[in-house]
């Protein structure tokens, strides 16, 4: 079974624009990661934020955590061509180790 | 190399069959994960190996899979009597276990069709 709920399912976007997906979960977390996934690649790790963390940024990439609503975004500033892909929320539970339980994904298209 | 390899990259094989599948992580990584992805959907947890135990086997679907990780580096995750549903991608994983939360590199992955 899968934890995390993505949304949209897929988005369509222009260069230039701002691309947001969420991603909600139903048990409580130790921590909460986005991956990318190119087609037909495998996963590479983007961002990772923990339950006592609000907001963390990495470059284009900005990460928000609501605990209460157990929710999280994903937001692509001023996106490219070359950041077409999957994207993917994973939960982390506590218990020593990172068992990672992903969501479905948001296919997210960038047209130039 | 210095990612994590799988090989084979591509496997058809006949409903019936046994098939192994090999992953060889990150050296140094005591965490080892597969998964299995099934086309349009995020990757499903099979099986999390600290070291050479496996620490979590709930993702296993039924018997017919088995994963194995003798020495705490390569591990090959084996299924008997594939079925036409056992068709996906299969993921692993590597981390380096240390404090639990962490990211995972993921190799890219073995793509398994039963006919």
């Amino acid at each position: 079974s899968q934890q995390g709920e993505e949304d949209p399912q897929a988005l369509s976007i222009q260069e230039g624009e701002n691309a947001t997906m969420n991603c909600s979960y139903k048990t409580s977390i130790n921590n909460l990661q986005w991956y990318r996934q190119n087609s037909g690649r495998g996963l590479v790790h983007l961002i990772l934020i923990r339950s006592n963390e609000r907001e963390k940024h990495s470059g284009r990439l900005r990460v928000t955590l609501d605990t209460s609503k157990k929710s999280s975004s994903l937001l692509i500033t001023a996106s490219r061509a070359a950041d077409t892909a999957s994207y993917f929320c994973a939960t982390g539970s506590s218990g020593g180790y990172n068992k990672l339980i992903f969501g479905a994904g948001t296919r997210l298209a960038v047209h130039p | 190399g210095a990612g994590v390899s799988q090989t084979p990259s591509n496997k058809v094989t006949e409903k019936g069959k046994y098939v192994e599948l090999r992953c060889d992580p990150i050296s140094g990584h005591t965490a080892l994960y597969w998964y299995r992805q099934s086309l349009g959907q995020g990757p499903e947890f099979l099986i999390y190996f600290q070291g050479t135990g496996a620490a979590d086997d709930s993702g296993l679907p039924n018997d017919r899979f088995f994963a194995v990780r003798p020495e705490g580096s390569v591990s090959t995750l084996k299924i008997q009597r594939t079925e036409r549903g056992d068709s996906a991608v299969y993921l692993c994983a590597s981390a380096t276990g240390q404090g639990g939360a962490g990211e995972l590199f993921f190799g890219e992955g073995s793509r398994l069709t039963v006919l």
